[in-house]
């Protein structure tokens, strides 16, 4: 059982470029998410999805897209990477049933230079 | 707007002793959960223990319980007999109840912990 799996794990970008963040459950999630993680700042949240087809924005959404085309994927888009998104990305997945807590991937981490 | 306040950015401890990290947290609403995640340097999340805000009686797991005072809107999470391992950094996170299903949650800025040998 993977759990949730985030790719790549690691990115290096440079300004202006995109590139588009994947992230899979295996777990019949309905709820998917994505967030950040700066120093100090803990994690903050980004974008979220509660079901197939639909998405919503967080705390930070600005500079990201994000599509759920199928339940068991939650894709973060950059658009154009800015040096600001330097950052550790976590996609975390949850059951929609009480306050169970959220499942995490391992993270992203990516550099813009 | 909800927030989570983690007043020590850094704790330490000897290895067999008692820990505790403090959150506090700010919100009107009467109904949530409040959560402790740990993130080891592999960076994965691991939830550790979870409260729910109407029930008086503290969490336990294992070695780790916590102390949730609701008139203060304070949280704090005891580690007791502390092992290597359990360093880390310690999130704390809360969510409010009456957004249904979904587990937006509202993280503090963190507590690494040390385990001394």
């Amino acid at each position: 059982n993977a759990g949730v799996t985030q790719t790549p794990k690691f990115r290096v970008l440079k300004t202006g470029q995109s590139m588009t963040l994947l992230c899979a459950q295996d777990m019949n999630h309905e709820y998917m998410y994505w967030y950040r993680q700066d120093p100090g700042m803990g994690l903050r949240l980004i974008h979220y999805s509660v079901g197939e087809g639909t998405t919503a924005k967080g705390e930070v959404p600005d500079g990201y897209n994000v599509s759920r085309l199928k339940k068991q994927n939650f894709l973060l888009g950059l658009e154009s990477a800015a040096p600001s998104q330097t950052s550790v990305y976590f996609c975390a997945s949850s059951l929609g049933q009480g306050a169970r807590g959220a499942f995490f991937g391992q993270g992203t981490r990516l550099t813009v230079v | 707007a909800q927030t989570v306040t983690q007043s020590q950015p850094e704790m330490s401890v000897q290895e067999a002793e008692t820990v505790t990290l403090s959150c506090t947290y700010d919100t009107s609403e009467s109904d949530y959960y409040l959560f402790w995640y740990k993130q080891p340097p592999s960076r994965q999340m691991i939830l550790v223990i979870r409260q729910e805000a109407y029930k008086q009686q503290n969490a336990t797991e294992n070695r780790f319980s916590v102390n949730f005072q609701k008139a203060a809107k304070s949280f704090s999470l005891k580690i007791s007999d502390s092992q290597l391992g359990d360093a880390a950094m310690y999130f704390c996170a809360y969510k409010r109840a009456s957004q249904g299903g979904s587990e937006k949650l509202v993280f503090g800025k963190g507590t690494k912990l040390t385990v001394n040998p």
